[in-house]
């Protein structure tokens, strides 16, 4: 079966400090990819999506950047972390093609001090 | 675009009562729909889906139908339990959004007491 996994569970970064987390898949190949941001007692807002290796489409322009570097692996980045970065951050997948559903990760939840 | 529009929340409910969150949508072509559920501090699990019109999909006592005709795919369960608090979430994926991506409503708190 297909499981996918978020790290870190918890994260507290400094104003200006870098940020990377990372997704992994597992049980599946060429999986679409998706981050996904959640503001405190909020809905989704789809930050990334990536159908394939070093393919990424940006929803929202900020100062996040994802990047695909193996079939299996999503990383999303920053240089310098803002007040507003401070979220939930959900990683998901879905089975490429059409009238799939996504899979979420148990997400990451970011301070930003 | 596509939009999906749910019921405000919270949602306060006791134990065993019958359980509805609307949720309607706005989409050209044929979208599949979802709802999926988030409990506190986890991430969002699908709790099931429908892929053409008239299709029920069902799991763990909940139940959404399809709705062409009026574009809706509200969430019901017959007896709610202390353990569905959370928050659910009404998506689709098609129409003008394309079937990379989903289409998420706000969310709708449910609360459900003894």
């Amino acid at each position: 079966s297909q499981t996918i996994h978020q790290w870190p569970a918890t994260l507290v970064q400094p104003v200006g400090s870098p940020l990377s987390l990372e997704c992994t898949v597992e049980g599946t190949s060429n999986p679409n990819l998706y981050w996904y941001r959640q503001a405190a007692g909020r809905g989704l807002q789809l930050l990334f999506y990536s159908v394939g290796i070093g393919q990424i489409s940006s929803e929202v322009p900020q100062n996040l950047s994802a990047s695909r570097p193996q079939d299996r692996q999503f990383i999303l980045s920053s240089k310098k972390l803002l007040l507003s970065d401070s979220g939930f951050y959900l990683c998901a997948w879905s089975v490429s093609g059409g009238r799939k559903p996504q899979h979420f990760g148990d997400g990451t939840r970011l301070s930003i001090l | 675009g596509d939009s999906v529009t749910q019921m405000e929340g919270p949602v306060t409910l006791s134990e065993e009562a019958f359980l509805t969150i609307n949720c309607t949508y706005t989409a050209t072509g044929y979208p599949s729909l979802f709802w999926y559920v988030q409990y506190p501090g986890e991430g969002l699990q699908l709790l099931l889906k429908a892929t053409k019109a008239d299709d029920k999909g069902s799991n763990k006592g909940f139940e959404a139908t399809y709705r062409k005709e009026t574009t809706s795919f509200h969430l019901e369960k017959g007896s709610v339990q202390v353990s569905d608090s959370a928050v659910y979430f009404c998506a689709l994926t098609g129409g003008n959004t394309g079937f990379q991506k989903l289409v998420f409503g706000t969310g709708t708190r449910l609360l459900v007491s003894p």
